[in-house]
């Protein structure tokens, strides 16, 4: 069981391009959450996704950011012209139940640095 | 609105101490509580959950107590060793809720 994978592990981006994050959640598990972590801060929850479904997506920034889970394939954030302010860790975790019964695995997350 | 509070923020202890690491919460309604384990610049490892009709887990040398009333847990590190500096994370998830709330961590330093 390869875990939640994240890739790419480093992204840099310059200001104005758009940044694409992906994951893919352990085998078995339906139910993907983003969080972010800015530097010297916690983990803050962005989305929430079923397959093909947004949940919950009261944690994202109203504009250029977006999240995707389709039917087939990795779940993907994506930030469309970003800012300094973008810069962080991204974190995507997995679940079993929908109701996080059996708890989160978090993947190693995504370090992105806009220049 | 839940709020997750870690104390201390930071801690250095010599190497073969038994050590104590605090969190709380201020909505005792919750569904569980999850610790986890970062190594700077990794992802996060989870060590124990704890669901809400639980007291307490226990993995090899940790131990985590949940006090729902009092909206406490605890973190007990048993004959620390180097390896395990690292910060350490409590997270809490209630019913109904997707957003998994974490505190900001205590960064443990464990001295050889």
């Amino acid at each position: 069981n390869a875990g939640v994978m994240q890739n790419p592990r480093h992204l840099v981006r310059r200001r104005g391009q758009e940044a694409r994050l992906r994951c893919s959640p352990m085998k078995g598990h339906s139910h993907v959450y983003w969080y972010r972590q800015l530097p010297e801060e916690g983990l803050k929850f962005m989305v929430y996704l079923q397959k093909e479904n947004i949940i919950d997506e009261s944690g994202m920034p109203k504009e250029r950011f977006s999240a995707e889970f389709p039917k087939e394939g990795p779940s993907i954030l994506r930030i469309q012209q970003v800012v300094r302010g973008d810069s962080a860790a991204y974190f995507c975790a997995s679940s079993l139940q929908s109701d996080g019964g059996y708890g989160y695995t978090f993947g190693s997350g995504t370090r992105l640095t806009v220049v | 609105k839940q709020e997750v509070t870690q104390i201390p923020a930071a801690l250095s202890v010599p190497e073969g101490e038994n050590l104590v690491l605090n969190c709380s919460f201020t909505d005792s309604a919750i569904y569980n509580l999850q610790w986890f384990r970062q190594d700077p610049g990794k992802g996060l490892t989870s060590l124990l959950l704890i669901q809400s009709s639980q007291r307490e887990q226990t993995s090899g040398r940790l131990n985590a107590s949940l006090d729902k009333s009092s909206g406490r847990s605890t973190l007990y590190i048993a004959a620390s060793q180097p390896g395990d500096s690292a910060t350490y994370l409590c997270a809490v998830l209630q019913y109904n809720n997707n957003d998994m709330r974490f505190g900001a961590g205590t960064r443990l330093t464990v001295k050889p």
